[in-house]
C-alpha cells in the first residue's frame, strides 16, 4: 500500500530564513514519482516541485528544493528565503507506477511566515 | 482562460436542491479527476476519468454523479446532499495518467456549503 506521512502539522518561519518540511512515504513500487504543492488559504493546489524515485539529483526549481533520500524514503521540501506570501498548507504527495491515476496526498503542514 | 478552472467558486444549496459543478482545462491533457476536501481530512479521490472514460470510482455516493462530454470538460452532478458534503470540491487533470511522473494541475475549487 502507499502512503504519505506529513508529521508536522504547523511550522513558523521568520521571514528570510530557510524553513524544511518533512515527508516520508511507503511503496513497493520500482518507479514512483514525489510531488509538492501549496494551498494558500483561497483554496487552490499549486504545483511547486516533482522528483522522480529514478532521478539521481535533487529537484530544484527556484526557492523550492526537495531532500531526497531514497534508502530512509524522505522527501522533504525545502524553502529557501522565506517570503510572507509563503504561508499557506503544503501537501506531499506520491504517484506509483502500477497505481494507475491516483496520487496519495498527505495531511499537510501548514506554515506561518513571521514578519 | 489559461489552466483549470472552475464554476462557481462558491455553491450554497438545500439539501433538496440539484446542482452541478464545471471544471474545464486548457492544458490539452487527457486525464481529469474530482476531489474532495473536507476541514481537517487528507484529500479524498472521488472519480478518474481517462479519454472522457471513468477509470476510477472511489466508493462516492450515488448523490454525486460525474460526467466528462469530452477531454477538456468535467461536471459533478450533485442532488439531494447531506450537511457532510459541505467541503472544497477541487477538480485536476493531468497528460495522461499512466506515468509516474504525470503531474496534476488543480483548479481553484468549489467551496460548496449544504444547508
Amino acid at each position: 500500500a502507499q502512503k504519505i506521512t506529513q508529521t508536522q502539522p504547523g511550522m513558523f518561519v521568520q521571514e528570510k530564513e530557510a524553513v524544511t518540511l518533512d515527508c516520508t512515504y511507503d511503496t513497493s513500487d520500482q518507479s514512483y514519482g514525489l510531488f509538492w504543492y501549496k494551498q494558500p488559504s483561497s483554496g487552490e493546489m499549486i504545483f511547486l516541485i516533482y522528483q522522480g524515485s529514478y532521478d539521481e539529483q535533487n529537484a530544484t526549481e527556484g526557492r523550492y528544493s526537495l531532500n531526497f533520500q531514497k534508502a530512509r524514503k524522505s522527501a522533504n521540501l525545502v524553502i529557501s528565503a522565506s517570503q510572507l506570501g509563503d504561508s499557506a498548507m503544503y501537501f506531499c504527495a506520491m504517484r506509483g507506477l502500477y497505481n494507475f491515476n491516483k496520487f496519495y496526498f498527505g495531511s499537510g503542514t501548514k506554515l506561518n511566515v513571521k514578519p | 482562460e489559461t489552466g483549470v478552472t472552475q464554476t462557481p467558486r462558491h455553491l450554497v444549496m438545500g439539501m433538496t436542491n440539484k446542482k452541478s459543478l464545471k471544471c474545464e482545462q486548457h492544458l490539452g491533457h487527457n486525464a481529469m479527476y474530482w476531489y474532495k476536501q473536507s476541514a481537517k481530512k487528507p484529500l479524498e479521490l472521488m472519480f478518474v476519468y481517462s479519454l472522457e472514460e471513468r477509470v476510477e470510482n472511489n466508493s462516492v455516493p450515488s448523490r454525486f454523479s460525474p460526467e466528462c462530454p469530452n477531454s477538456s470538460h468535467l461536471f459533478l452532478h450533485l442532488h439531494t446532499l447531506q450537511p457532510e458534503d459541505s467541503a472544497l470540491y477541487l477538480c485536476a487533470s493531468s497528460q495522461d495518467g499512466t506515468e509516474s511522473t504525470d503531474t496534476q494541475y488543480f483548479g481553484p475549487g468549489t467551496r460548496l456549503t449544504v444547508l
